[in-house]
This record gives structure tokens, sequence and C-alpha cells, in this order.
């Protein structure tokens, strides 16, 4: 049974940092991309980036580009997200995601961290 | 103008079918993507529903009823997800996504009332 899992949630001041991961399981982690979405409380689905599955391709999305960075490590089949310069508009959920082949969809997804950035 | 489009609620009754909409940005031809579609219930992550292409390219997600299912409407340039036969249990939020210049975009989402 494929299973996600993400840790590392929690409360953080504007300007804070924090580092999501997702851990893996029921799948050879290394043979797929991965990606974070999120969700703000009461909103849509928002795609924050990808990586491939060796982690040579990552993307990110315009609204965290340049503060957030995506890593894998396929030996502990883990996902990570390290989340710089929050803002208050980066309250989510984040939820990492499997991508099922190439711009495939997501076809599978873990329960989501809850992120709270707030003075 | 968001790059996919669709209206943020719709009502349907028991055992009617529903058509939920994807309408792609001008310029962004619907011919040329995969339409992917999750089902989201209060308190719960997202599942995935279908993707479509054509008729020849398509996918139904593990376990989902051959309920619902997908298709294009070239002329309005948009993506469709129809559940024919609704049930009380597809009353959700739907959403689709597409890849676009390496980037996944979803759209705004549809709140699918079953009543």
């Amino acid at each position: 049974e494929v299973q996600l899992l993400e840790s590392g949630g929690g409360l953080v001041q504007p300007g804070g940092s924090l580092r999501l991961s997702c851990s893996s399981s029921g799948f050879t982690f290394g043979s797929f991309a991965m990606n974070w979405v999120r969700q703000a409380p009461g909103k849509g689905l928002e795609w924050v980036s990808s990586i491939s599955r060796f982690g040579d391709g990552k993307f990110y999305a315009d609204s965290v580009q340049g503060r957030f960075t995506i890593s894998r490590d396929n030996s502990k089949q883990t996902l990570y997200l390290q989340m710089n310069s929050l803002r208050v508009e980066d309250t989510a959920i984040y939820h990492c995601a499997r991508e099922y082949g190439d711009d495939g969809p997501f076809d599978y997804w873990g329960q989501g961290a809850l992120v709270t950035v707030s003075s | 103008q968001a790059v996919l489009t669709q209206p943020s609620s719709l009502s349907a009754s028991p055992g009617a079918s529903a058509s939920l909409t994807c309408t792609l940005r001008s310029g962004i031809n619907v011919g040329t993507y995969s339409i992917h579609w999750y089902q989201q219930k209060p308190g719960s992550p997202p599942q995935y529903v279908l993707t479509y292409k054509s008729a020849s390219d398509n996918q139904q997600g593990s376990g989902v009823p051959s309920r619902f299912s997908g298709s294009k409407d070239v002329s309005a340039n948009a993506g469709i997800l129809l559940i024919s036969g609704l049930q009380s249990e597809d009353e959700a939020d739907y959403y689709c996504m597409i890849w676009h210049r390496s980037t996944s975009v979803f759209g705004g989402g549809t709140k699918l009332t079953v009543l």
C-alpha cells in the first residue's frame, strides 16, 4: 500500500524557516517524480514545487521561487521542502504527492502538514 | 486571466448527471493537454479521479467508478468531467489540473452539491 506521511509543520513567525519532510512507503520512491501542493484555509489547491526522480530537475511556483527549496533522499525514501523567509500568505496545509509518469497526475497524496505563519 | 477557470459551484439531483467544466485561457489549446481531475472531501486530501487527453489517451484512477468520465469541448477550449448517476457521496470539491511550461496549474475548483 502506497503511503505518504508529512511531518515538520508548525507555527513560525514571519521571516522564519521550517523544513517539511514526506516519508514514503509501499513503492519504489526513486522511480517517481514528487511534488508539494498546498492549500490555504478555505481556499483551493496551489502547486508549490516538483522534483525529478533523481533530483536533477527542480521547479517552483513563482510565489515561492527563491525562498523554498525542494530536495529528496532516495536512500531514505523521503522528500523535503525547506521553507525560508516565510510570509503570512504561506499559511496552508502542505501535501506531498506522487507524480505518475512524466507530467502525469498526482495519483497519491499525503494527509498534509499544517504550516502557520503568524506573529 | 487565470490559466484554468472552473465554475465555483454546481448543483444536481441524485441520479442525474453533472458536467464540470475546466476552461483553458485563450492561447492555451486544450487539444494539446492532458487534463487531470481530483476530488476532495472536507478534511481529506485530494484524490485522483481521472486523466483525459483524447478518446484514445485517457486513464481512470484506481478504484474510481466508471460513472466518472472525461471529455473535451474543443470549441469551448475546455476539459469536462462528467459524473453520471449522481450519488450523495459524489458531493465534494473537484479540481482540474494541467502541466504548463514545466509547472503544474490547478483550476480554482468547483463545489458540487448533490441535492
